[in-house]
């Protein structure tokens, strides 16, 4: 069965506070990993892909684990504007269906 | 930007009729997607297309649901005889490469 499973959130922080999410996936071949957000009743968008060896842009880092079919989203600093929710998305069968997890919810208070 | 474009916006329909919902992807991708979002749950994946066909589809999408590609430009989602359940934002993606996919701002259907 393909999963993908988040934190279930809600994530309330202040500013400037540094947040982690976690996600994990259950099919051992799935071959590329995103971050995407989705605020409310909008279309998810793409925040950044997450490659082997992790990679940043900016505030954001991202952190893969195959062995532990382990993802990861860290934001440093959050923003008003990081409020949304955060969906891990999982690339299998080569490219025929990105799977979503249920997301994680992130409120930046002032 | 280029961007995936969906049109309506929001449609409101009866149970029983039919409906199409229209997207235009980005103009160099070859890959389309169609998934929905009921309202509160997740995204859900309905069906792939590549160079004219279906690549793969949930168990979501049955005979009630067909896609067409009907000129270079558009890429359609038919929804036959519609459920009350089958309310949900309906959201249209695209791809260059089958790596990074791009989504429209989605179609909210409402069956009433």
């Amino acid at each position: 069965r393909k999963e993908v499973e988040q934190d279930p959130g809600p994530f309330n922080v202040p500013e400037g506070a540094t947040v982690a999410f976690n996600c994990t996936y259950s099919n051992s071949a799935s071959q590329s990993f995103f971050w995407y957000r989705q605020d409310c009743r909008k279309e998810p968008k793409l925040l950044m892909s997450v490659y082997s060896s992790g990679n940043e842009d900016g505030r954001f880092t991202a952190q893969l684990n195959r062995a532990s079919q382990y993802i990861s989203l860290l934001i440093r600093d959050s923003k008003l504007s990081d409020s949304a929710t955060y969906l891990c998305v999982v690339l299998w069968n080569y490219g025929q269906n990105f799977v979503f997890g249920p997301g994680t919810r992130l409120s930046v208070l002032p | 930007e280029p961007e995936v474009t969906q049109t309506p916006s929001h449609q409101v329909t009866q149970m029983g009729q039919e409906v199409i919902l229209r997207c235009v992807p980005i103009s160099n991708h070859l890959y389309f997607y169609w998934y929905r979002q009921i309202l509160g749950q997740k995204v859900e994946f309905l069906v792939s297309f590549y160079n004219n066909e279906i690549s793969e589809k949930s168990e979501i999408f049955d005979d009630q649901f067909s896609v067409e590609r009907p000129d270079g430009s558009n890429f359609t989602l038919k929804i036959r005889s519609t459920k009350l359940e089958d309310s949900a934002m309906y959201f249209c993606a695209s791809s260059a490469d089958r790596e990074r996919a791009f989504f429209g701002q989605g179609t909210r259907l409402t069956v009433v």
